[in-house]
């Protein structure tokens, strides 16, 4: 079975502060692939990162960066220098090869950040 | 331009009735999906459809029936609404085969039973 966890409920930093969200993954299989999504208070889910089981490669982009690391199964994901506008609900995805596409999705992460 | 549409965005009614929530892509995708947000925010499947075909089922009741009458569209039928039914739904499309690609969402719909 696959599952997804984000053992961290609830975060609250002020800003300008770093902040790594974490992220682990069980599956046996060996394609898979993670994604991080972001659910701001408007509600909608915006899609932010993808990363494939064969690409360990670390990826930033602006002020979010993606560490993966298949040794200890973990996406995790970094802000840095945090605004208020990053506040909102982060959600940690796994999507296993031939299982229909569907995304199994972490218990997301509430990231209050502060003035 | 919107990518993913499903209309309403807000639906309230009282128990036993029956709501429609529709959904709509332009992504030409040939994968849609129901997802279900629960009052903890948790996220989780409930339907897939590929190019019209139920592929995925994953034990929900049968008083909901998704249809896709093509694979630009899927919509979601629920009959007698239950209290435990209000969360908020979300439609998704994205590519198979391709499983690499992400898959977009529709804004919400929050459905409220009273």
């Amino acid at each position: 079975a696959q599952k997804v966890t984000q053992a961290q409920t609830e975060i609250s930093v002020v800003e300008k502060e770093d902040v790594t969200l974490d992220c682990v993954y069980e599956t046996r299989d060996t394609t898979y692939y993670l994604f991080w999504y972001k659910q701001p208070p408007s509600g909608e889910l915006v899609f932010l990162i993808r990363r494939n089981s064969f690409d360990e490669q670390n990826e930033i982009s602006g002020r979010y960066s993606w560490n993966f690391q298949k040794s200890t199964s973990s996406f995790n994901f970094t802000i840095t220098a945090s605004q208020v506008v990053d506040s909102a609900v982060y959600f940690c995805a796994l999507r296993v090869y031939n299982q229909g596409g569907k995304l199994i999705f972490g218990q997301g992460t509430e990231l209050s950040v502060k003035p | 331009d919107t990518a993913v549409s499903q209309t309403p965005k807000y639906l309230v009614t009282q128990m036993g009735n029956d709501k429609s929530i529709k959904c709509e892509q332009n992504l030409g995708h040939d994968t849609m999906y129901w997802y279900k947000q629960d009052s903890k925010k948790f996220l989780k499947i409930m339907f897939s459809y590929n190019n019209k075909e139920l592929i995925i089922n994953e034990t929900v009741p049968n008083r909901f029936s998704p249809k896709s009458p093509d694979k630009a569209h899927l919509n979601l039928h629920i009959n007698s609404l239950e209290l435990g039914d209000s969360a908020v739904y979300f439609c998704a499309s994205s590519q198979a085969g391709t499983v690499n690609t992400e898959a977009f969402f529709g804004q919400g719909t929050r459905l409220t039973v009273v």
